[in-house]
């Protein structure tokens, strides 16, 4: 049973322009969620995270977007940058972020 | 990545050999936990320790063991491999209070033959 899922597993997007990452969840106890990114050869670290009593966390390029009642969220990244090919993951929690649960990745190419 | 140290970052196994995965981390978190990541399965909790002399079991703990004698080490036992824990691991860790963020050491490829 996927909890957190991100049904894109590759996304490509050019330089400039707007890349959304998505990722659905299915359990309505999460209330913290966090998007990591993953280059090749390294581990996940953390890019932006959101607490379920807000609807939107901005941190320059990157903003997550928290829709509650359809448990969907989104990350948006503008402009994007080649620098932001890599993969992508979407975690979420329950009370504290000890126990994440991830989704499977989007693997995201911002092409020239 | 910030202070979560792994060894060894490659590692091959024959079947029903045992090893383990040290991790240190230099933040004085009391939380750390143990990940792997399979294809199209993301990453997946398998033990954690919310402080010294504690822990406890994630979603997939079997064939594994685990201890927290201080607060900086948190070694992971693979008892007797199989080819089924050929993975990527990862060690993590966060300090107290929710929403912190968890930080990722750079991960162990492991492959047992």
């Amino acid at each position: 049973d996927q909890q957190v899922k991100q049904n894109s597993p590759s996304l490509s997007v050019q330089e400039g322009r707007i890349s959304i990452l998505n990722c659905d969840y299915t359990n309505s106890m999460f209330d913290y969620f966090l998007w990591y990114k993953k280059y090749p050869a390294e581990g996940p670290t953390f890019l932006i995270s959101i607490s379920s009593i807000k609807d939107k966390n901005e941190d320059g390029r990157f903003t997550v977007f928290l829709n509650k009642s359809a448990k969907h969220l989104s990350l948006h990244i503008v402009p994007s940058q080649p620098g932001d090919s890599a993969v992508y993951f979407c975690a979420a929690s329950t009370g504290t972020a000890s126990k994440l649960t991830f989704g499977t990745g989007t693997r995201l190419q911002v092409t020239l | 990545n910030a202070g979560v140290t792994q060894t060894p970052k490659f590692q091959v196994l024959k079947t029903g050999q045992s090893m383990t995965l040290q991790c240190a981390q230099d933040m004085n978190h009391e939380y750390m936990s143990w990940y792997r990541q399979d294809p199209g399965m993301g990453l997946r909790l398998i033990h954690y320790s919310v402080g010294a002399g504690i822990t406890d079991q994630g979603e997939v703990p079997n064939g594994y063991n685990v201890s927290r004698s201080t607060t900086e080490d948190f070694p992971l036992r693979l008892l007797s491999a199989a080819p089924s824990q050929t993975s990527v691991y990862f060690c993590a860790s966060r300090t107290t209070g929710a929403g912190n963020t968890i930080y990722f050491g750079e991960g162990s490829w492991l492959t047992v033959v």
